[in-house]
């Protein structure tokens, strides 16, 4: 069966530094991967998705980037976290094509 | 207008009632749907795909109309651990992609 871990789970990070999150995926071959992040009361905004190594889109400019050096690992960074990136960061794969998506249990970063 | 659409609620329902929730989305190419369910602060899980044909899954109902572009959950016999907020999915993907893009959520409360 296929898994996906995201860490860490918590996270509180001052403004002006940098940000990492890994998350990866078993169990799968070649899966579509996303980051999303949901802001206090608000909806699942989608950040970046890769459909491989190395291929990255964006959906929305921002202060963050996203990498997929490996085939199921996919990484969210940021050079200098702003207020503004505190959020709940969720990363989810997907088989190719029109399916659902599976997220992981999500990062809460809280950024002060 | 916002590319998927819900009443964000609350509903406040008696146990053993039963409940709707709508949802419209804006892109008529769509080509797959979805139910979520989402616990708070917690990552958002697949409640049921939603099919053309309307389908069922137990007490949990999910019809699609593409004509008037909506997509409909109904929960029979509420249980108090129903409690959640339900996120209406729509994949908005083009070629074979895949995008997800999320509503912002109806929260569901089911009270004895």
């Amino acid at each position: 069966s296929q898994t996906i871990h995201q860490w860490p789970a918590t996270l509180v990070q001052p403004v002006g530094s940098p940000l990492s999150l890994e998350c990866t995926v078993e169990g799968t071959s070649n899966p579509n991967l996303y980051w999303y992040r949901q802001a206090a009361g608000r909806g699942l905004q989608l950040l970046f998705y890769s459909v491989g190594i190395g291929q990255i889109s964006s959906e929305v400019p921002q202060n963050l980037s996203a990498s997929r050096p490996q085939d199921r690992q996919f990484i969210l960074s940021s050079k200098k976290l702003l207020l503004s990136d505190s959020g709940f960061y969720l990363c989810a794969w997907s088989w190719l094509g029109n399916t659902e998506a599976f997220f992981g249990q999500g990062t809460r970063l809280t950024v002060v | 207008r916002k590319e998927v659409e819900q009443d964000p609620g609350p509903f406040n329902v008696p146990e053993g009632a039963t409940v709707a929730f709508n949802c419209t989305y804006s892109n008529s190419a769509s080509q797959s749907f979805f139910w979520y369910r989402q616990d708070c602060r917690k990552e958002p899980k697949l409640l049921m795909s939603v099919y053309s044909s309307g389908n069922e899954d137990g007490r949990f109902t999910a019809q699609l109309n593409r004509a008037s572009q909506y997509i409909s959950l109904l929960i029979r016999d509420s249980k108090l651990s129903d409690s959640a907020t339900y996120l209406c999915v729509v994949n908005m993907g083009t070629g074979g992609g895949n995008k997800l893009t999320f509503g912002t959520g109806t929260q569901l409360k089911v009270e004895l």
